[in-house]
């Protein structure tokens, strides 16, 4: 089983939509994360949740929106996106943020098309 | 500026052994990790440097010279599955992970 539970693995959305992508890790993890990959580029950081608090990278747009109802669930809305937002979102965690053998553990991802 | 450069597409045959390199400049450094990741799938855990040397896991290896700001990644005895993208990371003074391209790795038989 996957440890890190990701839903839906594949949407497609018109710009107009509200949609979320939900992330849900089970391993007890202090920290958790939002990444955006593009085909054949490296993970880019979108927002990362420790200890209570948010962090977000100030050039991830305010289209999405990130949504941590407790310790172990964070969610990413969905709004007015751009078809340039199409692309494998994948949510990671890790035992805690800030320590050096911080190893990811990844989800399954959720491929976004946006129409 | 902080850069992590590995290249960009290898080819191997089956049964043979490959070299990754990857080389690094960044604001300090807490760790280096590999990560492989299957076309259209996550990247999973492969190995952590933060001292240098060699570290050995079955037919994976990494290295690390934190001097050169240089590791590699070993894999032996290649399978058709090790066909994949293997991305090296480096971990800043700040904690935060930065990612290289990824290198295609392409397997022949």
């Amino acid at each position: 089983d996957t440890e890190v539970t990701q839903t839906p693995k594949h949407l497609v959305m018109g710009m107009t939509n509200k949609k979320s992508l939900k992330c849900e890790q089970h391993m007890g993890h202090r920290a958790m994360y939002w990444y955006k990959q593009k085909a054949k580029k490296p993970p880019e950081l979108m927002f990362v949740y420790s200890y209570e608090k948010l962090s977000i990278n100030e050039s991830v747009p305010s289209r999405f929106s990130p949504e941590c109802p407790n310790s172990s669930l964070l969610n990413l809305h969905l709004h007015a996106l751009q078809p340039e937002d199409s692309a494998l979102y994948l949510c990671a965690s890790s035992q805690e943020q800030g320590s050096g053998a911080n190893v990811l553990t990844f989800g399954a991802g959720s491929r976004l098309t946006v129409l | 500026g902080q850069n992590i450069d590995q290249p960009t597409e290898m080819t191997a045959t089956e049964g043979a052994i490959v070299q990754i390199n990857c080389t690094y400049q960044t604001s300090g450094f807490n760790g280096l990790f590999w990560y492989q990741q299957h076309a259209g799938e996550a990247p999973t855990f492969l190995s952590y440097n933060v001292l240098d040397g060699l570290e050995e896991k079955g037919r994976f290896s990494s290295f690390l010279s934190r001097s050169k700001g240089y590791s590699y990644l070993l894999l032996k005895e290649l399978q058709m599955k090790d066909s994949a993208s293997y991305l090296c990371a480096v971990m800043d003074s700040n904690y935060q992970l930065i990612w290289g391209a990824g290198t295609k790795l392409i397997i022949k038989p």
